[in-house]
C-alpha cells in the first residue's frame, strides 16, 4: 500500500516549456487535491477533484490545468511554465471532500 | 489568506508537553478543525481532528474551547522527531497558513 505517489520527484524546466505532474493513490479515495508550497510559506490549493469526473478551482488556479483521469489518478499540467511557478507541488487525497487528507512526497519544480 | 491564526514559532524541551494554539474565530458550526504537521520538506501528515469535543489519539490530544473559536494541539511528551511545522485548518476551507514551526530542543 503505497498511499499517494507523485512523479517526477524533481524537474527543471525552461520558461515556456510544458509538463504534466502525475499523482496516483491506492486508497480508493474519492477526492484528490493539488497544492503548491513556496519557500517559507504554507500550502495553497491549486485545483481539487471532489469525485471522479469533477474538478474545481482552488485558490491559485491560473497557469494550470488538471485532469482526473480515473478514480486513482489526478494530473496537473503546466502549459507554458513561468519562473513564478517554481515551487514544490503536493498532491493529496481524502476519502471524501473535506475529510483528512493524505499527502504525497512532492515534486520540486524549478523554472528558469 | 488562511482563516486560522497560529504563532510563527515555538520551542519546547524534549520530554515536556508541547502546546500549540490556534485561533479559528470564523469557524462555522459544522466545520471540523484539522491538524497536520510537515517534517522538513516532506508532505504534510494528518495528526488529529475534532468538532467540539476534546479528542485524543496515539499522536496527540486536541482541546477545543467551548465557543469553538480556538483549539490547542498537545504533544504530551515531545521528542526531537516532533520538530516540524504544525498547521491547523478548517476542513471546508482547505487553506493552510504558514503554521507554527515547533522546535524541540534536547
Amino acid at each position: 500500500n503505497a498511499g499517494v505517489t507523485q512523479t517526477p520527484k524533481f524537474q527543471v524546466l525552461k520558461t515556456g516549456q510544458s509538463m504534466t505532474l502525475q499523482c496516483a493513490q491506492d486508497m480508493n479515495h474519492n477526492s484528490m487535491y493539488w497544492y503548491r508550497q513556496d519557500p517559507g510559506m504554507g500550502l495553497r490549493l491549486i485545483y481539487y477533484s471532489a469525485s471522479e469526473g469533477t474538478t474545481d478551482k482552488g485558490e491559485v488556479p491560473n497557469g494550470y490545468n488538471v485532469s482526473r483521469l480515473n478514480k486513482r489518478e489526478f494530473s496537473l499540467r503546466l502549459e507554458s511554465a513561468a519562473p513564478s511557478q517554481t515551487s514544490v507541488y503536493f498532491c493529496a487525497s481524502s476519502e471524501q471532500l473535506s475529510y483528512e487528507q493524505y499527502f504525497g512526497p512532492g515534486t520540486r519544480l524549478t523554472v528558469t | 489568506d488562511a482563516k486560522t491564526t497560529q504563532p510563527t514559532s515555538m520551542d519546547c524541551a524534549e520530554g515536556r508537553a508541547a502546546n500549540l494554539p490556534c485561533n479559528h474565530s470564523t469557524i462555522s458550526g459544522n466545520e471540523y478543525v484539522y491538524w497536520y504537521r510537515q517534517i522538513h520538506s516532506q508532505g504534510p501528515q494528518y495528526i488529529i481532528h475534532g468538532l467540539k469535543n476534546n479528542e485524543t489519539n496515539e499522536m496527540a490530544s486536541l482541546i477545543i474551547t467551548e465557543d469553538r473559536k480556538s483549539s490547542t494541539l498537545i504533544l504530551p511528551h515531545a521528542t526531537l522527531r516532533d520538530t516540524a511545522v504544525y498547521y491547523c485548518v478548517h476542513n471546508n476551507d482547505m487553506r493552510f497558513g504558514a503554521g507554527t514551526r515547533l522546535t524541540v530542543k534536547p
